[in-house]
């Protein structure tokens, strides 16, 4: 068990609509990060938080958005969904984005849009 | 921009055999370098790393060495086991340019299949 939980594992949805992941990171850990794991694309980073503020954005579509909460959880939302959007969606946290810092993985939320 | 290259699965081995999964990466720089494990249904958890030139990680058996010279990091296993079936994903550490914080460039994935 890593520390970190994300909410839904499962999610099905239709193309048009909106869903929200959910992430919790680590106790202690201040930063979060984002990916999509696709078929044809492998990891992709999205973006990363630090203690509330946006870091870094990476390949992340103007369709989604992100955030981080006061009590450190994030937030990933993803609107007007396309059939290209399921792809299994991973949070991360760390202490500090350092450069020989570990990243803990959450089991991620696996979205399918139908 | 830097990334990250690794072989192309799927590798099926019988128990015992020796496991060379292969990786080598661009960066400017002197990144860290990783090995990611991804056992089925769950997240990625880090199996070894290496942070300068011609340092060894290891556990569990596994083993890399960080070489500059041929900017490679390969990870070997001298005998593998079933339970050692899964997908194995070479990284290194990308700056994001702002207050030394750091992401992970993830290779593609090289899933290992052990057989009994």
């Amino acid at each position: 068990d890593s520390g970190v939980t994300q909410t839904p594992k499962h999610l099905i949805t239709a193309t048009g609509q909106r869903v929200t992941l959910r992430c919790s990171p680590r106790s202690g850990d201040l930063s979060v990060y984002w990916y999509q794991q696709s078929l044809d694309q492998g990891l992709q980073f999205l973006i990363q938080y630090y203690n509330g503020e946006e870091r870094a954005k990476g390949n992340i579509l103007e369709r989604f958005s992100a955030q981080q909460f006061p009590d450190l959880h994030s937030e990933l939302n993803l609107s007007s969904l396309e059939l290209g959007d399921s792809a299994l969606y991973f949070c991360a946290s760390s202490v500090e984005g350092t450069s020989t810092g570990e990243l803990f993985f959450g089991e991620g939320s696996r979205l399918t849009v139908l | 921009g830097n990334s990250v290259t690794q072989m192309e699965g799927p590798v099926t081995l019988s128990e015992e055999a020796f496991l060379t999964i292969n990786c080598t990466y661009t960066a400017t720089g002197y990144p860290s370098l990783f090995w990611y494990v991804q056992y089925p249904g769950e997240g990625l958890q880090l199996l070894l790393k290496a942070t300068k030139a011609d340092d060894k990680g290891s556990n569990k058996g596994f083993e890399a060495t960080y070489r500059k010279e041929t900017t490679s990091f390969h990870l070997e296993k001298g005998s593998v086991q079933v339970s050692d079936s899964a997908v194995y994903f070479c990284a290194l550490s990308d700056p994001l340019g702002r207050d030394s914080s750091y992401k992970l460039i993830f290779g593609s994935g090289t899933r290992l299949l052990v057989r009994p």
